[in-house]
């Protein structure tokens, strides 16, 4: 079954530093990658995906995510972080041609101003 | 476009009560999900409905556990006897079509169980 791993369960960085979040997949078969983002009080949004093509792909916010198939990676990043990205960050996956979506633990980032 | 509804916000039993939550997707999305997300977990899909029929119910614990979706829009979620190990948040979320993998996500219900 597919595993996803997030080694980063906390994160805290001060504003306008880069931002570089882990996330690892077990299955080596073509997947669909996704990060979902939970703001303090709010529900989970997606944040970008990937199904093919261009493996760096944008999100919204600034995010954008590089799928790297050798390494079954597909780690999030964003050039300058603000104060308003504190925010919980799920990595999931989904097998080509089934929904089933298997989330990582997910992160938490601090921002501090 | 109003999102995914669910409720109650917040539930707190005692062991082996039984609790029900509701879920009522976006207008015309015809795949329903429910998730359980225990503390410091990732979300774990339960059950994934396509219209009113089941398409994946093999991570739902059927001995307490039940979904229906009877005409195809809203759902419910139940649990009977409930258990220590069910307090959790519990996550609904709706996507227009099966296949679209896009997954639009209800605030959740917490549950405690006592």
């Amino acid at each position: 079954a597919q595993s996803v791993s997030q080694h980063n369960h906390h994160v805290i960085l001060s504003e306008a530093a880069s931002l570089e979040l882990g996330c690892n997949y077990s299955y080596g078969g073509t997947v669909n990658l996704f990060w979902y983002v939970q703001y303090p009080g709010q529900h989970l949004q997606l944040l970008l995906k990937y199904f093919s093509g261009d493996p760096l792909v944008k999100g919204i916010k600034g995010f954008e995510a590089e799928f790297i198939k050798s390494k079954f990676s597909f780690n999030l990043r964003k050039p300058s972080v603000q104060w308003s990205d504190t925010a919980e960050y799920f990595c999931a996956v989904a097998d080509f041609g089934n929904e089933k979506l298997t989330f990582g633990t997910g992160t938490r980032l601090t921002i501090i101003p | 476009e109003a999102g995914v509804a669910q409720s109650p916000r917040y539930k707190i039993i005692e062991k082996r009560q039984s609790v029900a939550f509701w879920c009522n997707p976006i207008s015309g999305h015809a795949t329903l999900y429910w998730y359980q997300q225990i503390l410091g977990q990732g979300p774990k899909l339960l059950i994934q409905f396509q219209n009113n029929g089941v398409v994946d119910d093999s991570q739902l614990p059927k001995d307490r556990f039940s979904a229906e979706r009877l005409k195809g829009v809203d759902s419910t979620l139940k649990i009977q006897p409930a258990k220590l190990e069910d307090s959790a948040v519990y996550l609904c979320a709706s996507s227009t079509r099966q296949g679209s993998y896009e997954q639009y996500f209800g605030p959740g219900t917490r549950l405690t169980v006592t």
